[in-house]
């Protein structure tokens, strides 16, 4: 089976801070995706990739930026945290384009 | 801007039932269709995907396309109690994945 492996389950960061969250996976996918979930908005796409060193923004790529410098691993980087950020953030892998997504656990990250 | 539209629900069936989920899409180039199920505090699962050639059955679950009406729907026949859930649609027109907000399914014993 594949696995999507997220480094952190919950996560507490003070305004301000840089915040990494990891995303591993282990079946050598081409694409790796980054999104968040809030409560009556849904799962929004925040960035993208394809391939090494490649990224698209997704719907709402403000306040991230993301890296990915090997295949099995796609970090989404925040910035400078903000309140507004606090959120449930999934990764997810497909081999390729039109597959299906397979999702990470999740990371629940709140910014005080 | 793409958009996917599910009604939120709840939607709320007897034990037994059929449950009637729906889905309309914006994007005409979509050509595989997803049905994500999520449990409260877990990752969504894939329960079933099609392809724009045709309808799909697996078990007690069915996929419906209506292209010309951009429509998709998911059907769950002999509803269960473990069958809860927030179910997410999400088309795919070659590029990454935009789910809609999913609609709740409540399934009463």
């Amino acid at each position: 089976d594949v696995k999507v492996t997220q480094s952190s389950r919950y996560l507490v960061k003070r305004t301000g801070e840089k915040v990494f969250l990891e995303c591993v996976q282990d079946m050598d996918h081409e694409n790796m995706f980054w999104y968040r979930q809030d409560p009556g908005l849904g799962l929004r796409l925040i960035y993208f990739s394809y391939d090494v060193k490649m990224k698209e923004k997704g719907d709402i790529p403000e306040g991230y930026s993301v890296s990915r410098e090997k295949k099995e691993r796609f970090s989404l980087i925040l910035e400078s945290a903000s309140t507004n950020q606090t959120s449930m953030y999934l990764c997810a892998s497909s081999s390729g384009r039109n597959e299906k997504l397979f999702f990470g656990s999740g990371t629940q990250l709140s910014v005080l | 801007q793409k958009e996917v539209e599910q009604n939120s629900g709840p939607l709320s069936v007897p034990e037994g039932a059929i449950a009637s989920l729906n889905c309309t899409y914006s994007d005409r180039g979509s050509q595989s269709f997803f049905w994500y199920r999520q449990y409260s505090g877990k990752s969504p699962e894939l329960i079933m995907f099609i392809y724009s050639n045709g309808d799909k059955e697996d078990g007690r679950f069915t996929a419906q396309l209506n292209k010309a009406s951009q429509y998709v729907s998911l059907l769950i026949r002999d509803s269960q109690p473990s069958d809860s859930a927030t179910y997410l649609c999400a088309p795919s027109a070659g590029t990454a994945l935009i789910f809609g907000k999913g609609t709740t399914l409540s399934v009463s014993s």
